[in-house]
C-alpha cells in the first residue's frame, strides 16, 4: 500500500469552478506539502503545514487555498480554476525528527483547466 | 528568477557508461542539496543529499560532487543501467533556517536516458 494517497489522479475541469485534491498518508509525518510541476519550471512549493494548527504559504499560494485537516489529510482546493493551473500537482511528507528535505512523495495528481 | 538550474533538460547514455547530470545554484546561503529521482506516472523519490561542508558524497553507484565556488553540482552514476531513466531533479535548502523544515528549491529536471 502507498504510504502517500492523493485523489483524484486526473481532473479536468473548466474556469471559475472550484476544485479539491486530496492528500492522505499512513507514515505518520508531521509535515505535509503541496507542489506543483509545470513544464520546464520543476517543482514549486505552494503551501506546506507542520501540524494540524500550522499552515504556510509557499512560493506560489494566489489562487490557492488547503486544509489540515487531521495529522494523516491536507487537502489543496483551487476556488476558481483558471486554464494557467493546469499542472501537475503534488503531495509530500516529512519527518519532524528526520533531515527535513528528505521528503515523500505521493504519485501526482493531473490537472487540466479548460 | 531560478535559483537552482538544470540546464540540461535531456542526456542520452549508453547503458554501463557514466551519466553526468548538473545543477547550478545562485544563492549562497544554500547548505544542503539534493538529488530527487522520477519515474512517469510516480511522485519524485529522494535519492541522495550532500551536506555544503563536504565536497562529495556516494552510495553504491551514486556520487553527488559540491563545488562550493563554482556554485555547481553533479550526480554521477556509474554504471548506468536502462533502469535509471527517469527525470532527475536538483533541489537545496537553507538548513540555518531549520525550524522552518524542508523548504526546497527545485531545479527544472534533467530527463534521463540510458539505452541498451
Amino acid at each position: 500500500d502507498a504510504d502517500v494517497t492523493q485523489t483524484p489522479r486526473n481532473r479536468i475541469t473548466k474556469t471559475g469552478k472550484r476544485i479539491m485534491l486530496e492528500c492522505s498518508q499512513t507514515k505518520g509525518h508531521d509535515r505535509m506539502y503541496w507542489y506543483r510541476q509545470d513544464p520546464g519550471l520543476g517543482l514549486r512549493l505552494i503551501y506546506y503545514s507542520f501540524d494540524v494548527k500550522d499552515i504556510n504559504k509557499g512560493e506560489i499560494s494566489d489562487g490557492y487555498s488547503v486544509s489540515r485537516q487531521a495529522q494523516a489529510k491536507f487537502s489543496l482546493s483551487l476556488e476558481s480554476a483558471i486554464p494557467n493551473q493546469t499542472a501537475l500537482y503534488f503531495c509530500a511528507t516529512s519527518d519532524r525528527g528526520g533531515p527535513q528535505e528528505t521528503q515523500y512523495f505521493g504519485p501526482g495528481t493531473r490537472l487540466l483547466v479548460l | 528568477d531560478q535559483q537552482v538550474k538544470q540546464n540540461s533538460p535531456s542526456l542520452s547514455v549508453q547503458e554501463g557508461r557514466i551519466s553526468i547530470l548538473n545543477c547550478d545554484y545562485t544563492n549562497s546561503m544554500f547548505d544542503y542539496f539534493l538529488w530527487y529521482k522520477k519515474y512517469p506516472a510516480e511522485g519524485p523519490t529522494f535519492l541522495i543529499s550532500i551536506s555544503s561542508i563536504k565536497d562529495k558524497n556516494e552510495d553504491g553507484r551514486f556520487t553527488v560532487f559540491l563545488n562550493k565556488s563554482a556554485k555547481h553540482l553533479s550526480l554521477h552514476i556509474v554504471p548506468s543501467q536502462p533502469g535509471d531513466s527517469a527525470v532527475y531533479f536538483c533541489a537545496a535548502s537553507v538548513r540555518v533556517i531549520y525550524n522552518q523544515g524542508g523548504k526546497l528549491i527545485f531545479g527544472q529536471g534533467t530527463e534521463l536516458s540510458v539505452k541498451p
